[in-house]
């Protein structure tokens, strides 16, 4: 079955140190890729999409990601983490056969340490 | 520019009444997708809507669901005869053109509570 999988529910890192949240994915072709935030009580904000070309994404908020096909993951990066930060984070995919639904994994948990 | 509006944003119920939940979307965007985020959970599409249309509604419960998006004003989707399992975040999207891949934008999503 096509899934999206965040292996990690919550992740607790503390300022400044750098984080890798996991995305990996399961189609049969590659979909269109997006890591969304979403802090407590809000809607979701887009950091970034991964459609084809380079497959190191720079997105807003110093966050990138990088596809790797062989692999089925798109990872997101941060050098170094904010306390503003803290938040949940989501992988999305939309196939580009399937309109433009997107299928969310269950999302990460980011906790920052002082 | 203002971005995606969802009214209410939270939104009490007892079991057995109805409940509409509002969606303006972005300035010149005419898609309008739904999700629902079901507590300590990732969102789940729900339906997906152009002007006048429903083009995939594979995401919506087949019963006491619906959703339209008419020619002028808001998309509604509507929840009739809630029950406790409804209660959720209901998030809504809009995207300019509805093109595979092309980024949605997404509301403040209206939290229901069924009592």
């Amino acid at each position: 079955a096509q899934s999206v999988t965040q292996p990690d529910i919550h992740i607790t890192v503390s300022e400044g140190a750098s984080l890798e949240l996991r995305c990996n994915y399961s189609y049969g072709a590659t979909p269109y890729l997006f890591w969304y935030v979403q802090s407590p009580g809000q809607g979701l904000q887009l950091l970034l999409k991964y459609f084809s070309g380079d497959t190191l994404v720079q997105g807003i908020k110093g966050f990138e990601a990088e596809f790797k096909r062989s692999q089925s993951s798109f990872n997101l990066r941060k050098p170094s983490v904010h306390w503003s930060d803290a938040a949940e984070y989501f992988c999305a995919v939309a196939l580009n056969n399937a309109g433009n639904m997107l299928t969310f994994g269950g999302g990460t948990r980011l906790m920052v340490k002082p | 520019n203002a971005g995606v509006m969802q009214n209410p944003r939270h939104l009490v119920r007892r079991r057995g009444q109805e409940a509409r939940l509002r969606c303006s979307p972005m300035k010149g965007h005419s898609h309008v997708y739904w999700y629902r985020q079901l507590p300590e959970e990732g969102l789940k599409f729900m339906v997906y809507l152009q002007k006048e249309n429903i083009i995939d509604e594979s995401g919506m419960p087949k019963e006491r669901f619906s959703a339209e998006f008419p020619k002028e004003g808001p998309s509604i989707l509507r929840i009739q005869q809630v029950v406790r399992g409804d209660s959720a975040a209901y998030f809504c999207a809009s995207s300019p053109s509805g093109t595979a891949g092309e980024a949605q934008y997404f509301g403040p999503g209206t939290r229901l509570l069924v009592l």
